[in-house]
């Protein structure tokens, strides 16, 4: 299995503009999550699904960020408009059920200036 | 939700043995432990998980309390490879999130 599929790596954007991060997970895995990451706050849960339905979405910093997930295979995280605040590495991860350890993808860098 | 609190940083030397603790006083019944280590530029890795008592694998080992209300993961005999950020975890599973907080930071010295 490839693992965790994340794309783009990096993403360099300018403030105002739409970013759209991919993720496949892990086929056969019921949940996926976004991650948010940086210096100041650590490792922040954004959003999750269980069986491509969004289960809890209270991490999601404003309305400016929305999630999909069409099918099991591929969700994606969208900022609209993003600013400079949004800058972070947002990883993806997916499990087969909770607690029982968390696969997560390699990141993407976003950098909005 | 079952908060953990575990130490920002920590020093080793290559060759000793390093054990991080991780507090979680309100640790419920079903939560599990999980332990993952974080390179930078990468995503976080499962190290191991355990209910109570102790787990061991190839890579750490886990003590858990009979209260359940901290945890201890132990690495052997680390090296400069194992610098890296470690994250306790507290999670029952279900629609819990789970929150990954700022974990610990690991520098190992030659």
């Amino acid at each position: 299995d490839a693992g965790v599929i994340q794309s783009p790596r990096h993403e360099v954007t300018e403030m105002g503009q739409e970013v759209t991060l991919r993720c496949k997970p892990i086929s056969g895995h019921d949940y996926l999550f976004w991650y948010r990451q940086t210096m100041m706050r650590g490792l922040e849960l954004l959003i999750y699904f269980n069986n491509n339905v969004p289960i809890d979405d209270s991490g999601m910093p404003e309305d400016r960020f929305s999630a999909k997930m069409p099918n099991a295979s591929f969700s994606t995280l969208k900022i609209q408009p993003s600013e400079p605040r949004d800058s972070a590495v947002y990883f993806c991860a997916s499990s087969a059920e909770q607690g029982n350890g968390y696969t997560f993808g390699s990141g993407t860098r976003l950098t909005v200036v | 939700l079952a908060k953990t609190t575990q130490p920002i940083s920590m020093d080793s030397y290559e060759g000793q043995e390093v054990n991080i603790t991780c507090s979680h006083n309100n640790i419920a019944t079903n939560d599990y432990i999980t332990w993952y280590q974080q390179f930078p530029s990468q995503g976080p890795r499962f190290i191991i998980q355990g209910y109570k008592t102790k787990v061991t694998n190839e890579v750490a080992s886990l003590f858990i309390p009979a209260d359940r209300k901290s945890s201890t993961l132990s690495l052997p005999r680390v090296s400069l490879s194992d610098t890296a950020v470690y994250y306790c975890l507290v999670d029952s599973g279900g629609y819990q999130k789970v929150t990954f907080g700022i974990g610990t930071k690991l520098q190992v010295i030659p």
